[in-house]
């Protein structure tokens, strides 16, 4: 079946601009995550939505970052007004549940560049 | 809260076996593993939960410790396709949000 989907797989942009990253999960996965992977580091937790309960966002890293969940299904992360230091990649992934013995399986992520 | 892992790097030669651990100074629910490779996602490789439990997964195994709160995995024979990063990512509470170790980056060479 497929995967989780990322898109856009790339994206350059002006520093002071906005971007959207879109994340199609796998089907009938109720949770979802973003990560943030600076090159060469771990992955950092920003946000997970489960079901219809109110997502955790305490790993916004500030204001600039939201996002949000349509219809238990796709999420879209927006970065406003982008600096330099929000380059990076960032993942999305999915599991069944939200349980600790769920695995989470991960999209290909954007690799987001800040010019 | 970040788990631990070592060694940061190995390289091996084909064939070769490997240990990467895991300890983290919380008591775990469970642990994840994953490997990612250059310029890809991260793949689920296995899950261990409390109860000190160890997993197989054609070479690669992995065992639980619960009174250490260390996991390790194992790589026997190592094949060139085993090479790219290792992370953990530990649960404390059966809860949704893994904290990761900082990665094992493996590199095998024929």
């Amino acid at each position: 079946g497929a995967g989780v989907s990322q898109s856009p797989s790339n994206k350059v942009t002006e520093k002071g601009k906005d971007v959207e990253l879109r994340c199609d999960p796998i089907s009938g996965h109720t949770a979802l995550y973003w990560y943030r992977q600076s090159l060469g580091q771990g992955l950092e937790f920003l946000i997970y939505f489960q079901g219809n309960s109110a997502p955790d966002k305490s790993g916004l890293p500030s204001d600039r970052f939201s996002a949000e969940r349509t219809g238990g299904s796709v999420s879209t992360l927006t970065i406003q007004r982008t600096q330099q230091e929000d380059s990076a990649v960032y993942l999305c992934a999915s599991s069944l549940g939200g349980a600790g013995n769920q695995p989470q399986h991960f999209g290909d992520g954007t690799r987001l560049s800040i010019l | 809260q970040q788990p631990v892992q070592s060694p940061q790097a190995v390289i091996l030669r084909e064939g070769e076996d490997a240990v990467i651990n895991c300890s983290s100074s919380k008591a775990l629910y469970s642990v994840h593993w994953y490997r990612q490779k250059h310029g890809e996602a991260p793949v689920f490789l296995m899950i261990l939960l409390k109860g000190g439990e160890q997993k197989g997964h054609e070479k690669i195994s992995a065992s639980f410790n619960e009174k250490k709160q260390q996991s390790s995995l194992y790589l026997t024979a190592s094949q060139l396709s085993y090479s790219g990063t290792y992370f953990c990512g530990t649960d404390m509470d059966s809860n949704y949000q893994l904290i990761w170790g900082a990665g094992t980056k493996l590199i095998i060479k024929p």
